[in-house]
């Protein structure tokens, strides 16, 4: 069965305090390894997709890397509205389905 | 472009009563995934239609029903309501294959 899990459950910076989130997933054949924001009681906003070990992506203060285990979402020089739960999915093998671990809540103080 | 659009945005229920989620996907895409999400948890896959067809299903119970129309909108259906079955349901359409998926504002659901 595919598993994901987030880590730490909860993070609190200083503005301007850069580290980095985890996300460590067993998937039988990943087909994509996504990272979404989500404000409270929205719906998680995109954010990246990577597909293979190695990749990385930019989104402003954000970058999302990945190697065979894990993916880590690098967030640098924050700012109180990067405060967010931010979430991670694996899709893997034949299944349809993203398999969601259970998100970090990082709050980012002025 | 409009988004992935959810109705209605809140709703309240009593325990046993039958609920209908509707979902309209972005334009274009053919793929309706339903999440279900409690508080403090990941979303949980419940179903995904591809083309007016279910292509996965999640370990929810058979109270728990969808369709998807040939304008490719879609209901989500739960009969009997639990008090369990509070939570945010989460619409997410998709182009299929490994194309991203973009998720609704999502259906706040409380059952009293």
């Amino acid at each position: 069965e595919d598993q994901v899990t987030q880590s730490p459950e909860a993070l609190r910076l200083q503005e301007g305090e850069s580290s980095s989130l985890n996300c460590s997933y067993t998937v039988s054949g990943l087909r994509g390894l996504f990272w979404y924001r989500q404000d409270p009681g929205k719906g998680p906003e995109f954010l990246f997709t990577l597909y293979s070990a190695g990749e990385e992506k930019e989104k402003e203060r954000l970058k999302a890397t990945l190697t065979k285990k894990e993916s880590f979402l690098h967030i640098t020089a924050p700012k109180p509205e990067d405060s967010a739960t931010y979430l991670c999915a694996a899709h893997g093998g034949s299944n349809y389905k993203l398999t969601f671990g259970k998100g970090t809540l990082l709050t980012v103080n002025p | 472009d409009a988004g992935v659009t959810q109705s209605p945005t809140h709703l309240i229920k009593t325990r046993g009563q039958h609920v209908t989620l509707r979902c309209s996907p972005i334009s274009g895409h053919k793929s309706v995934s339903w999440y279900q999400q409690v508080l403090g948890q990941g979303p949980q896959f419940i179903f995904q239609y591809y083309e007016k067809e279910e292509r996965g299903r999640g370990n929810f119970p058979d109270r728990f029903s969808a369709r998807q129309f040939p304008n490719y909108s879609s209901e989500l259906n739960v009969n009997a309501l639990l008090l369990g079955d509070s939570a945010l349901y989460l619409c997410a359409s998709s182009g299929g294959g490994n194309t991203e998926a973009f998720f609704g504002q999502g259906t706040r659901l409380t059952v009293v």
